[in-house]
């Protein structure tokens, strides 16, 4: 069973500054299947980054995704009032999907 | 544009059956795989498995002793049953979508989720 482990917990930052996000497999990770989302409190995630780097449709060019076997990560550059939120990392493989436990962003 | 709206009771007794309804508009059934997410407080989400349009599923290996997803297309719906609720299964419970020809492993679309509490 894969686990995916995200970093920091929380991320304090101001509105303009640019957060850096971390996702980390316990073992290789297909590339195509890894995804991040966006959730705004009261609200179901927003899928943001699909494959590892492609943009879902409507997502902000501000969002950008890398990386490639067992650590990701999702930058925001130029944070916007919505995106102080909660983000989670997601993969597909062997038939199950598995989500990690997110990081906090929020307001310095 | 694709609606996805869970309904059900708000509140299960431990050893119940957990029973919810995803009713969908707004896009063909057959074009997504229909999945049930849950989760609790503070927590992030969990898949609990999903459905295509002729009724094959694949479940949370976690859960499949419990869980039953089916689908009705005639009433675009996908239902969830849980059997054995406790405290523990107190959770939002979403409905998400995954689109089947473009795949990616992602939940492309979700409903606004229905809290559900176990308690007696």
């Amino acid at each position: 069973e894969i686990v995916l482990t995200q970093s920091p917990g929380t991320l304090s930052l101001s509105p303009g500054e640019t957060a850096t996000l971390s996702c980390r497999a316990s073992e290789s990770l297909a590339s195509n299947y890894l995804a991040w989302y966006r959730q705004r409190p009261g609200q179901p995630p927003s899928l943001l980054i699909y494959g590892a780097s492609a943009r879902a449709t409507g997502s902000p060019d501000r969002f950008s995704g890398d990386g490639s076997g067992t650590d990701f990560t999702l930058t925001i550059s130029g944070l916007e009032p919505e995106d102080f939120a909660v983000y989670y990392c997601q993969h597909y493989g062997s038939s199950v999907f598995t989500f990690g436990p997110g990081t906090t962003v929020d307001i310095k | 544009q694709v609606q996805l709206k869970e309904s059900g009771p708000g509140l299960v007794k431990p050893s119940e059956i957990l029973s919810l309804t995803c009713t969908v508009s707004g896009v063909s059934i057959s074009s997504y795989y229909w999945s049930w997410i849950r989760q609790s407080p503070g927590k992030g989400p969990e898949w609990i498995g999903y459905v295509d349009d002729s009724g094959a599923t694949i479940y949370n290996p976690s859960l499949k002793s419990r869980v039953i997803i089916s689908i009705d297309t005639s009433k675009s719906q996908i239902s969830l049953r849980l059997t054995s609720a406790s405290v523990t299964d107190t959770a939002m419970y979403y409905c998400a979508s995954s689109y089947r020809s473009s795949w990616y492993g992602t939940f492309d679309f979700w409903g606004q989720g229905t809290l559900v509490a176990v308690s007696s």
